[in-house]
């Protein structure tokens, strides 16, 4: 069953931009994990946030989560071509430990 | 390096046949799981191993099987149950505090 649902489908913006990706989700998780996966390949972490926080920060990557919407977004700043990727969040469902993935979001970044 | 090393990259599956894709991994995690994509799709969880001897099906796992004898080892057989087996086959071992770390994939092709 697909827990997280992202939104865009597909994004294209320019280098030196920000591009922003947002996940829904239906049911209350322990934590919500975002990675990346370039063509091909296998997937990457990025960033994992706690039902009890409300945002994290990598480098140019910020999460913010607010669990009263059910809602996650994932912020890269400042893109880069090498951002060209698909964006997935994952769900942990309370009490279970195995991750539910969404459909993701195609980033395009042109130089 | 620590990671976890799948194989082969590609592999022709006759209808009919079975075939075992492998997954290793040296970071000493205790979980580890299968999941499928298709094009343009979220992962789908096949099967998941949270300890050696020990596993549970996901949510598509009819037509599959695995085994875990070793913690550094879950090898998934693709049987001739399976109807449409065709997809890119990601494996991944789980850190609790950080996340899963992924294998570079198996695509499997029908011929």
């Amino acid at each position: 069953s697909q827990q997280g649902e992202e939104d865009p489908q597909a994004l294209s913006i320019q280098e030196g931009e920000n591009a922003t990706m947002n996940c829904s989700y239906k049911t209350s998780i322990n934590n919500l994990q975002w990675y990346r996966q370039n063509s091909g390949r296998g997937l990457v972490h990025l960033i994992l946030i706690r039902s009890n926080e409300r945002e994290k920060h990598s480098g140019r990557l910020r999460v913010t989560l607010d669990t009263s919407k059910k809602s996650s977004s994932l912020l890269i700043t400042a893109s880069r071509a090498a951002d060209t990727a698909s964006y997935f969040c994952a769900t942990v469902e309370g009490g279970y430990s195995t991750l539910t993935f969404g459909k993701g979001t195609m980033l395009l970044v042109s130089p | 390096d620590g990671g976890i090393t799948q194989s082969p990259k590609y592999l022709f599956r006759k209808e009919g046949q079975n075939v075992t894709l492998s997954c290793e991994q040296n970071l000493n995690h205790d979980a580890m799981y299968w999941y499928r994509q298709d094009p343009g799709q979220g992962l789908r969880l096949i099967y998941y191993s949270q300890i050696v001897n020990d596993f549970q099906k996901g949510d598509i796992a009819e037509g599959y099987s695995v085994s875990r004898e070793k913690k550094e080892s879950f090898p998934l057989t693709v049987t001739s149950a399976q109807k449409n087996p065709t997809a890119f086959y990601l494996c991944a071992s789980e850190d609790r505090n950080y996340g899963y770390t992924f294998g570079s994939g198996t695509r499997l092709t029908v011929v």
